[in-house]
């Protein structure tokens, strides 16, 4: 079945720092999520993909998909404390309403 | 507006007991779904349900029942517990009229099997 890896597991940073998570699927995507989990929270939405090597911006993020949909990134300029969390990729299963999930990458920030 | 919301947000269960976890939203979406979250695990799906009397299984459902009578409430039911079903849930809803729309997840709930 469709399988979305993540890495790094885990980063440590020291504020100010870039920091970038890199999400690769088994399968081509039709879209791809990007949620951010603060810790003791719940995973939030930040972001959707759907073209082919779209590239969208908030603020200090930045987020990628790749060409062949297959693979998805998401970059922070300067990190600070306030980014500090778990970030998910997700994208859809079997082509349905179902997300699946990338294990995520812990983001550690420390000033 | 409330959102989605499960109850309850703590709970520990002896080995062999049962009990629901209950997920409710009032956004009025009809795909509603159960993860797991477990250390370095991820968001792993356990039941899905595209609406009311609709429902599916995800990656990890053994030990878990699931039922959708209403579009508003998704209850995911531990028949026997299990110190392996120690874990965070997550009820998570979006809607459907429109695909890749995004999920809206409760606030989870924190259960302990002993």
């Amino acid at each position: 079945g469709q399988q979305v890896m993540q890495i790094p597991q885990y980063q440590h940073v020291q504020e100010g720092e870039d920091f970038t998570t890199y999400c690769n699927s088994s399968t081509t995507l039709s879209n791809i999520q990007w949620y951010k989990q603060r810790p003791g929270g719940h995973p939030v939405f930040l972001i959707q993909l759907v073209k082919s090597g779209e590239v969208k911006k908030q603020k200090r993020l930045t987020f990628q998909f790749g060409e062949a949909k297959k693979n998805s990134s998401l970059h922070i300029t300067a990190t600070q404390t306030t980014d500090v969390g778990t970030y998910f990729c997700a994208g859809p299963k079997d082509s349905g309403y179902a997300l699946n999930f990338g294990k995520g990458t812990s983001l550690l920030v420390t000033p | 507006n409330a959102g989605v919301t499960q109850t309850p947000k703590f709970q520990v269960l002896k080995t062999g007991q049962s009990m629901t976890l209950q997920c409710a939203q009032d956004m009025n979406h009809e795909y509603m779904s159960w993860y797991r979250q477990d250390p370095g695990m991820g968001l792993r799906l356990i039941h899905y349900s595209v609406g009311a009397g609709i429902t599916d299984q995800g990656e990890v459902p053994n030990g878990y029942n699931v039922s959708r009578s209403t579009t508003e409430d998704f209850p995911l039911r531990l028949l026997s517990a299990a110190p392996s079903q120690t874990s965070v849930y997550f009820c998570a809803s979006r809607q459907t009229q429109v695909m890749g729309t995004e999920a809206f997840f409760g606030q989870g709930t924190r259960l302990t099997v002993v």
